[in-house]
């Protein structure tokens, strides 16, 4: 079983830039998930998926990032523009549906680098 | 709020025990636990849910205690691809399936 792709691996940009990063589920999950992890801390939910709906985006900085997730499979997540702290690696995860005793399964993420 | 993991980090030699605590000051509804090598994703270990229900690898062992809002993961007999970075993530019973991810244990397993 094929499990979650993310790309690009690595990015860097400047700051005031606009960067945006893929996200493929493992099929036939229907919750989708996108974290930020800074460096030494742990994920930070920013949006959540079930399906093609938000379920959550509470923790999600609407001025400059935002996320979609078409047809309830692939996602997107921008950001626009770029802060220095927006550093961070961000990760995808799924899992075959919402609630607390689902597994989520995690993509090998994307190491953005804003200068 | 983010759930408080304790130790920081820990130094095991191969074959000894750790325990890693995660304490939430909410009501707790579910706890995960995840494994995190440097440069890797976080990868699942085990779930406890309120009520006794768990799922998770075999070989990995952990206890919820409702009453201290506490969970806590034991390492026994640790190997050395034990070293990782530990998380546990806390979620509600209303969460959807959202968990707030503590700052996570460092692991280090030497020969």
């Amino acid at each position: 079983e094929a499990g979650v792709a993310q790309s690009p691996r690595y990015k860097i940009i400047e700051k005031r830039q606009s960067v945006a990063f893929w996200c493929n589920p493992i099929s036939g999950h229907a919750t989708l998930y996108w974290y930020q992890q800074i460096l030494g801390q742990g994920p930070k939910l920013l949006i959540q998926f079930q399906n093609n709906g938000v379920v959550d985006d509470s923790q999600l900085p609407k001025d400059r990032f935002s996320a979609e997730r078409l047809k309830g499979v692939d996602s997107t997540l921008k950001i626009q523009p770029a802060k220095l702290e927006d550093s961070a690696v961000y990760l995808c995860a799924s899992s075959p549906s919402s609630g607390p005793y689902n597994e989520q399964f995690f993509g090998p993420g994307t190491r953005l680098t804003v200068l | 709020q983010q759930p408080v993991q304790s130790p920081q980090a820990v130094i095991l030699r191969e074959g000894e025990d750790a325990v890693i605590n995660c304490s939430s000051s909410k009501a707790l509804y579910s706890v995960h636990w995840y494994r995190q090598k440097h440069g890797e994703a976080p990868v699942f270990l085990m779930i406890l849910l309120k009520g006794g229900e768990q799922k998770g690898h075999e070989k990995i062992s952990a206890s919820f205690n409702e009453k201290k809002q506490q969970s806590s993961l034991y390492l026994t007999a640790s190997q050395l691809s034990y070293s990782g970075t530990y998380f546990c993530g806390t979620g509600g019973a209303d969460s959807w399936g959202k968990l707030q991810f503590g700052a996570g244990t460092q692991v280090v397993v030497t020969p």
